[in-house]
Formats: structure tokens, C-alpha cells, sequence
């Protein structure tokens, strides 16, 4: 099945400082690779996300491209505030009929932005 | 919008113990997750729904059971709860399976003694 790798596993910058997130997956059938915050005590929120069929995508200050050849996405955060602090997760999905939106997590990064 | 909802918010059991943990979603979607997330582990699929009166595994199913009780409500029982099941439980909804937006609900924190 689908792996996802994660790293680092926390990150610190400093406010203004940009933060870069990677992540590996297995499978190349995935096709599908969002990004997910986590503040303190809350549920994962969806930040951005990317299709197989696009190598990049822009939201304002977050970016996440996709290398489909090495099997890699990044999560890029420019000009961080402390407002970033949380621990972000990648996935990966395949939409497979009988796979529902089974998402695969990776480990997860806690980013602390220092003011 | 409530969005999704679950209950408890906390519960400490003792091994051997069972209990359910309930996860309801006002939005009209038609999928629903349950994961468990662990310290270095990210979050793991345990169960889902693709639609109302379906339910698949998910990565880590064993020695848990869930039931899709209408459109609304996904619920998730522990029979015989064990020590490594301490973790905080997620529930979450989309529209469809497949490329959308999952919604995630505050999490249970269940520590089992």
C-alpha cells in the first residue's frame, strides 16, 4: 500500500523566514496531495492542495509543488508569521472507485515561527 | 453550521472496557472517516464510509467496529478497549470519496488504563 514520509519533523524559523515541508509517497498511482494544519487542540483544516496533473499551485503566502518522477510534493511558507505555528501534515489519495478518500498521512511537522 | 461534531471530548477507560464514540456532520456529506492519530505517527485511517449503509477497512481496523447509522452519524466502538488504543480520535466527512476536502471534527482524547 501507499507510504508517506514526512520531514523534518520540526521545523523553526524565524518570523519573516520562509519554512519548506517535503514529502515522499510510494505509490505512483496516487494522484491526489493535499496539506493539512493543525493548531493546538483542533482537528486537522485543509490549507492547499495539488492534483497529479499540475506541478505547482499558489495560495497568497503557500505554495506546494509536485515532482510526479521522484515521487515528492513540498509545502513552501513565505514570509511566516507566528500565526504558522501549528504542526502541518502531508497526504496522498488515489481515486480509485472501490478507495473512497482514503488518504494517507505522512508523520507530520511541527512548525514553530519565532517572532 | 455545527460542521462536525464528536463526543466525548474526553473519556479514561480501564482495559477491558468498552465504549462508543460518536461523530455527527450537518454539512450533507456523504463520506465519513474515522482516524487515530498518534505522537510521530501523523493520522491513521481506521474505518470509513464511502456513502450511507457502506463501511471499509481503513490501515489500522483491528479491534475496532463502526456503524453508519444514517446520513449523518458515523459512530466507532471499542469492545474491549487495551492500553494501545490511547490516542486521539478524529472523525471526518466530504462530500464524495475521492479529491475533496475532508472536514475534521475537535477529536477525542481517550486514554485507556
Amino acid at each position: 500500500g501507499e507510504n508517506v514520509e514526512q520531514h523534518p519533523s520540526t521545523l523553526s524559523v524565524q518570523e519573516g523566514d520562509s519554512a519548506v515541508i517535503k514529502c515522499t509517497y510510494s505509490d505512483s498511482a496516487s494522484n491526489y496531495f493535499p496539506w493539512y494544519k493543525q493548531e493546538l487542540g483542533k482537528g486537522p483544516q485543509l490549507i492547499i492542495d495539488i492534483r497529479s496533473n499540475v506541478g505547482e499551485k499558489k495560495d497568497q503566502r503557500i505554495a506546494v509543488t509536485l515532482n510526479k518522477t521522484a515521487k515528492h510534493f513540498s509545502l513552501h511558507i513565505t514570509e511566516t508569521q507566528p500565526e504558522d505555528s501549528a504542526v502541518y501534515f502531508c497526504a496522498a489519495s488515489m481515486n480509485r472507485d472501490n478507495q473512497g478518500g482514503k488518504l494517507i498521512f505522512g508523520q507530520g511537522t511541527e512548525l514553530s515561527v519565532k517572532p | 453550521n455545527a460542521g462536525v461534531t464528536q463526543t466525548p471530548k474526553f473519556q479514561v477507560l480501564k482495559t477491558g472496557q468498552s465504549m462508543t464514540l460518536q461523530c455527527a456532520q450537518d454539512m450533507n456529506h456523504n463520506s465519513m472517516y474515522w482516524y487515530r492519530q498518534d505522537p510521530g505517527m501523523g493520522l491513521r485511517l481506521i474505518y470509513y464510509s464511502a456513502s450511507e449503509g457502506t463501511t471499509d477497512k481503513g490501515e489500522v481496523p483491528n479491534g475496532y467496529n463502526v456503524s453508519r447509522l444514517n446520513k449523518r452519524e458515523f459512530s466507532l466502538r471499542l469492545e474491549s478497549a487495551a492500553p494501545s488504543q490511547t490516542s486521539v480520535y478524529f472523525c471526518a466527512s466530504n462530500i464524495a470519496g475521492g479529491h475533496n476536502e475532508q472536514f475534521f471534527g475537535p477529536g477525542t482524547r481517550l486514554t485507556v488504563l
